[in-house]
């Protein structure tokens, strides 16, 4: 199956300041989502972008599918970033929902 | 108020008894699904729906059932044959080749 690289494993950060997430997946892909888990477990979606770039407030993501990485970036952070955020993929065709999660990326940010 | 609701929130088991999660959705999704996470782990698939009556195996189906007898439901059993089932179970819904979204999730311990 497909397999899904996350990086860095942790990271802290002051408030306010940028930071980019990396995820990197072995397969091609037509399935890719960003989520974010909240100290209390719920994930929400962040991006659904298995090609291209979208931004969303101080949220950004790009996909490069030939290249097979995905990019999170996050501008002038708040305490209310921390978490863990995952990186999620499937292929296409019958296995398009069958997501693979990486480990995820926790991050903390200090005020 | 549209969502996915699961049912109970925390749950004990006991040594060789069986117990049933629920997962209801009201955003009329056509596909389900459930998703075990471990501490410090990512999520991983136990079993998909795409179509009421019809289910897949996921990733880590050994020792779980489901069933899909309606749309907006999508129950899972832990049977007595799933020897480590202590973990953080999420289930989630979307409409076919479309983004997940996940519910607030069940915290599974074993007395």
């Amino acid at each position: 199956g497909i397999q899904v690289e996350q990086s860095p494993p942790d990271l802290i950060l002051q408030e306010g300041a940028n930071s980019t997430l990396r995820c990197n997946f072995s397969d091609s892909v037509n399935n890719l989502q960003w989520f974010h888990q909240n100290p209390w477990g719920q994930l929400i979606n962040l991006f659904y972008i298995p090609s291209g770039t979208k931004q969303n407030g101080r949220l950004s993501a790009t996909t490069v599918a030939t290249e097979r990485y995905s990019l999170l970036y996050i501008s002038s952070s708040q305490t209310t970033d921390s978490g863990v955020y995952f990186c999620a993929v499937a292929a296409g065709g019958t296995s398009y929902g069958k997501l693979t999660f990486g480990q995820g990326t926790i991050l903390t940010v200090h005020p | 108020d549209g969502g996915i609701t699961q049912s109970p929130k925390y749950l004990f088991r006991k040594e060789g008894q069986n117990v049933t999660l629920s997962c209801e959705q009201n955003l009329n999704h056509d596909a389900m699904y459930w998703y075990r996470q471990d501490p410090g782990q990512g999520l991983r698939l136990i079993y998909y729906s795409q179509i009421v009556n019809d289910f897949q195996k996921g990733d880590i189906a050994e020792g779980y059932s489901v069933s899909r007898e309606k749309k907006e439901s999508f129950p899972l059993t832990v049977t007595s044959a799933q020897k480590n089932p202590t973990a953080f179970y999420l289930c989630a819904s979307s409409a076919l080749q479309e983004t997940q979204y996940f519910g607030p999730g069940t915290r599974l311990l074993v007395l």
